[in-house]
């Protein structure tokens, strides 16, 4: 059974600083990765989507890494803003079609 | 493209009554949609896999009678939520799964249901 992990499940960082976020699963047989910005009390918006085939996506100041061989993820977000302040979640499909398996979340807070 | 509503954003209900929650995906086709149940500041939990035509399938643990899952179109899945209890209160999300391209899944904003 595929088990996704983010450690820290809070973080809190002085505006500027990059922001680190972890995500590790069990089951290297994957079809693609996700993360996932939510607000409290809001949707997901889908951040970037990592294929299986891929090592890497970037997106503006957000840039995430997958290495299956190891079973993790790293998403980057450069220079933060207390705008980024929220939760992410990393979720692994693997097969197409298939359900999502969601980490637990990091808790991100950004200080002005 | 790629939008995903849901409907009603926020429902308040007695305990006993029944509640439907609607997943529309409104720019595109879906075949397959989630829905998932979230507690406060905890992730989200798959509860069934809803194909367009066919019976739902539920996760271990997931009531199938107590959460009707209905998918009649390809842009409409409803989730009843039968005999509303308390601890029944959480936040309720869908998602759809495109057909074309990369195959991501396209979240709805989700449903605030307080059981009173």
């Amino acid at each position: 059974k595929q088990e996704v992990t983010q450690i820290p499940a809070a973080l809190s960082v002085p505006e500027g600083e990059n922001l680190v976020l972890n995500c590790s699963f069990t089951d290297s047989a994957i079809y693609n990765l996700q993360w996932f910005r939510q607000d409290p009390g809001k949707g997901l918006t889908s951040l970037l989507l990592i294929q299986s085939s891929q090592r890497e996506q970037t997106s503006g100041r957000l840039n995430a890494s997958l290495d299956k061989s190891s079973g993790r993820s790293t998403l980057y977000i450069a220079a933060s803003q207390p705008g980024d302040s929220a939760t992410y979640l990393c979720a692994l499909i693997k097969a197409a079609g298939n359900k999502l398996t969601f980490g637990g979340g990091t808790r991100v807070l950004v200080k002005p | 493209g790629a939008v995903v509503s849901q409907h009603p954003s926020r429902v308040i209900c007695k305990s006993g009554t029944s509640v439907k929650i609607e997943c529309r995906s409104l720019d595109f086709q879906a075949t397959t949609m989630f829905w998932y149940r979230q507690f406060p500041k905890k992730s989200l939990m798959l509860m069934a896999t809803s194909n367009e035509g066919s019976k739902a399938t539920y996760e271990q643990g997931v009531e199938k009678d107590k959460f009707l899952i209905n998918h009649a179109s390809l842009t409409l899945s409803t989730l009843t939520v039968t005999s509303a209890h308390p601890e029944d209160s959480s936040f309720y999300i869908c998602s759809a799964l495109g057909v074309a391209g990369v195959p991501e899944q396209y979240f709805g904003p989700g449903t605030r249901l307080t059981v009173t």
